[in-house]
């Protein structure tokens, strides 16, 4: 069964700063794509960035990069020069490369950012 | 990029009563959809795997009898809440895509749901 963790809660950050949201996985099928979404107290789940099992380099969409480190399972996010409009909740998702499956997400990061 | 649409954002209900959500692409074919359930400040749970013409497929411990999901065309899928109690409220989310190799999963915006 695939699982995703991320251990951290909450995480606090001053605008302009870099952060890191942690993100393991667990799956032994070789074929997976890693997501990451934002959702703010709105509700709608907005995608940032996504990754490929078979990816070489990591994949990187303006001041999100995600780091990717296969051996260890992990997919942490990393947000750079953080605002006040990035203070949402992120959640890390993965899904197998098969027809018809489904997102599987993490319990998600609660970030605050302050000025 | 392709666009989910659900309705309602919001309903409140009484008990007893049931209602219905409905997920939309707008501009894709989803031959697969999905229901997650959502509660304050916690993770998006799968509920159910909805596919174009066949039955769902429900997650365990997910009553179908209770979470009715019709997916009738290749654009549209539907959640009815049925005899809805209080504790069925919650926020329901949908998604789609068009393929397991798409690099992007769409979301509708969610409807929260309340029931009084």
């Amino acid at each position: 069964a695939q699982k995703i963790t991320q251990t951290q809660p909450g995480m606090f950050v001053q605008e302009k700063e870099a952060v890191t949201l942690d993100c393991t996985y667990d799956t032994s099928d070789p074929s997976y794509g890693l997501f990451w979404y934002k959702q703010p107290s709105s509700g709608e789940m907005i995608f940032l960035i996504y990754q490929g099992s078979y990816d070489q380099q990591n994949a990187t969409e303006g001041r999100y990069s995600l780091n990717f480190q296969k051996a260890r399972k992990s997919a942490n996010l990393v947000i750079s020069a953080s605002q006040l409009g990035d203070s949402a909740m992120y959640f890390c998702a993965m899904r197998l490369n098969q027809a018809g499956t489904a997102l599987i997400f993490g319990k998600g990061t609660t970030l605050s950012v302050s000025s | 990029g392709a666009v989910v649409s659900q309705h309602p954002s919001r309903v409140i209900c009484k008990s007893g009563t049931s209602v219905k959500i409905e997920c939309r692409s707008l501009d894709f074919q989803a031959t697969t959809m999905f229901w997650y359930r959502q509660f304050p400040k916690k993770s998006l749970m799968l509920m159910a795997t909805s596919n174009e013409g066949s039955k769902a497929t429900y997650e365990q411990g997910v009553e179908k009898d209770k979470f009715l999901i019709n997916h009738a065309s290749l654009t549209l899928s539907t959640l009815t809440v049925t005899s809805a109690h209080p504790e069925d409220s919650s926020f329901y989310i949908c998604s789609a895509g068009t393929g397991p190799l798409n690099t992007e999963a769409f979301f509708g915006q969610g409807t929260r749901l309340t029931v009084v």
